[in-house]
C-alpha cells in the first residue's frame, strides 16, 4: 500500500522558518519525480514546487522562489521542504505527492499557520 | 504561472452527464498533452480521475472522461451519481517546466 505521511507543519510567526518532511512507502520513491502542493483553507489547490528523481532538478512557484527550498533523500525515502520568510499568505495545508504533473499518490496534508 | 480558467460551479441530476472546462493558452493545456483531472472531497486529498489529457489510472469509473481541444481541456462526468458530488481541479504540464492548476470547480448534485 503506497502511503505519504507529511509532518512538520504548525504555527509560525512571519518571517519565521519551517522544515516539512513527507515519508513515503509503498512505492519505489527514487524512480519518482515528487511535488509539494498546497491548498489555503477554502480556496483551491496551488503548485509549490517539483524535485526529479536524484535531485538534480528543482522548480517552484514564483511567490515562493529564493524563500523556500525543496530536497530529497532516497536513501530514506523522504521529501523535504524548507520554508524560510514566512509570510501570512503562505498559510496553507502542504500536501506532498507523487509525480511531476499527474499526481496518482498525495498523503494527508499537514497544516501551516503563519501568523503573530 | 497564471491558473488555469474553470467554472466555479456546475450542476446537474442524477443519471445527467456535465462537463467541466478547463481553459489555458498555448504555453500550457494548447501546448501539451500533460493534463491531469482531480476529484477531492471535503477535509480529504485530492484523487486523481484522468491524466495526460484521457487516461484513466486503474479503479477509476469509466464513467469520467476527458479530452482537449486547442486550449481547453474538458471532463465529462455520465450517469451522474450523489458521489461525484466533490470539488475538481484540472492541472497542466507548461512552458516554464511547471505545473499549474485550475482553480477548481464545485460539483453539485442535485
Amino acid at each position: 500500500e503506497v502511503q505519504l505521511v507529511e509532518s512538520g507543519g504548525g504555527l509560525v510567526q512571519p518571517g519565521g522558518s519551517l522544515r516539512l518532511s513527507c515519508a513515503a512507502s509503498g512505492f519505489t520513491f527514487s524512480r519518482s519525480w515528487m511535488s509539494w502542493v498546497r491548498q489555503t483553507p477554502g480556496k483551491g489547490l496551488e503548485w509549490v514546487a517539483n524535485i526529479e528523481q536524484d535531485g538534480s532538478e528543482e522548480y517552484y512557484v514564483d511567490s515562493v522562489k529564493g524563500r523556500f527550498t525543496i530536497s530529497r533523500d532516497n536513501a530514506k525515502n523522504s521529501l523535504y521542504l524548507q520554508m524560510n520568510s514566512l509570510r501570512a499568505e503562505d498559510t496553507a495545508v502542504y500536501y506532498c505527492a507523487e509525480g511531476r504533473v499527474a499526481h496518482d499518490y498525495w498523503g494527508q496534508g499537514t497544516l501551516v499557520t503563519v501568523s503573530s | 504561472q497564471s491558473a488555469l480558467t474553470q467554472p466555479a460551479s456546475v450542476s446537474g441530476s442524477p443519471g445527467q452527464s456535465i462537463t467541466i472546462s478547463c481553459t489555458g493558452t498555448s504555453s500550457d493545456v494548447g501546448g501539451y498533452n500533460y493534463v491531469s483531472w482531480y476529484q477531492q472531497h471535503p477535509g480529504k486529498a485530492p484523487k486523481l480521475m484522468i491524466y495526460d489529457v484521457s487516461n484513466r489510472p486503474s479503479g477509476v469509473s469509466n464513467r469520467f472522461s476527458g479530452s482537449k481541444s486547442v486550449n481547453t481541456a474538458s471532463l465529462t462526468i455520465s450517469g451522474l451519481q450523489a458521489e461525484d458530488e466533490a470539488d475538481y481541479y484540472c492541472n497542466s504540464y507548461s512552458s516554464s517546466s511547471t505545473p499549474v492548476f485550475g482553480g477548481g470547480t464545485k460539483l453539485t448534485v442535485l
